[in-house]
């Protein structure tokens, strides 16, 4: 059964901590990964796709790598400002349910 | 460019009422979506529409109707809300790529309290 997962639920940091979010899947026929930022009382915000193992891409603070079974969103040195949930999405399948990510100052 | 816009942005329905919650884009997407988002169950698709004249049910369907008359505009129809119908709903829009699927852009959700 096609499925995805993200883990952790919750994650706390603080400020300067680097860490990793993980979304790990098994979609047969991969047609794109996409990592998308929520903040409270907001609609998702997309971030990255990525197509191939292999892939990666940066943004600012975020780095977002792709595997054949799961993708890995890095945060390197995080700000206040990057708290926020953290969603994952593959092809056309169900939406993971996220990581609440929180940034201590 | 709104991108994706929606309306309400909050509304308290009474038990067997029904409403629509409208979701218009200017991006000139075919691909349209509605999702409701519960607390610890991330977001779940309700219906989706490839195109003016198409649509089609996603994972969670039953009690909500939809129509696409056209590329701008993808009204949800509640037909007798129920409290389980109590939730956040976004709609979204797309480009249709090559691959079929592609990055979606959100509206800021409608907040639907059914008592």
């Amino acid at each position: 059964e096609d499925q995805v997962t993200q883990s952790p639920e919750a994650l706390r940091l603080q400020e300067g901590e680097s860490s990793s979010l993980n979304c790990s899947y098994t979609v047969s026929g991969l047609r794109g990964l996409f990592w998308y930022r929520q903040d409270p009382g907001k609609g998702p915000e997309f971030l990255f796709t990525l197509y191939s193992a292999g892939e990666e891409k940066e943004k600012e603070r975020l780095k977002a790598t792709l595997t054949k079974k799961e993708s890995f969103l890095h945060i390197t040195a995080p700000k206040p400002e990057d708290s926020a949930t953290y969603l994952c999405a593959v092809s056309d399948r169900p939406f993971g349910a996220g990581t609440r990510l929180t940034v201590k100052p | 460019n709104a991108g994706v816009t929606q309306t309400p942005k909050f509304q308290v329905l009474k038990t067997g009422q029904s409403m629509t919650l409208q979701c218009a884009q200017d991006m000139n997407h075919e691909y349209m979506s509605w999702y409701r988002q519960d607390p610890g169950m991330g977001l779940r698709l309700i219906h989706y529409s490839v195109g003016a004249g198409i649509t089609d049910q996603g994972e969670v369907p039953n009690g909500y109707n939809v129509s696409r008359s056209t590329t701008e505009d993808f009204p949800l129809r509640l037909l007798s809300a129920a409290p389980s119908q109590t939730s956040v709903y976004f709609c979204a829009s797309s480009y249709s790529g090559v691959w079929g699927h592609n990055e979606q852009f959100f509206g800021p959700g409608t907040r639907l309290t059914v008592l």
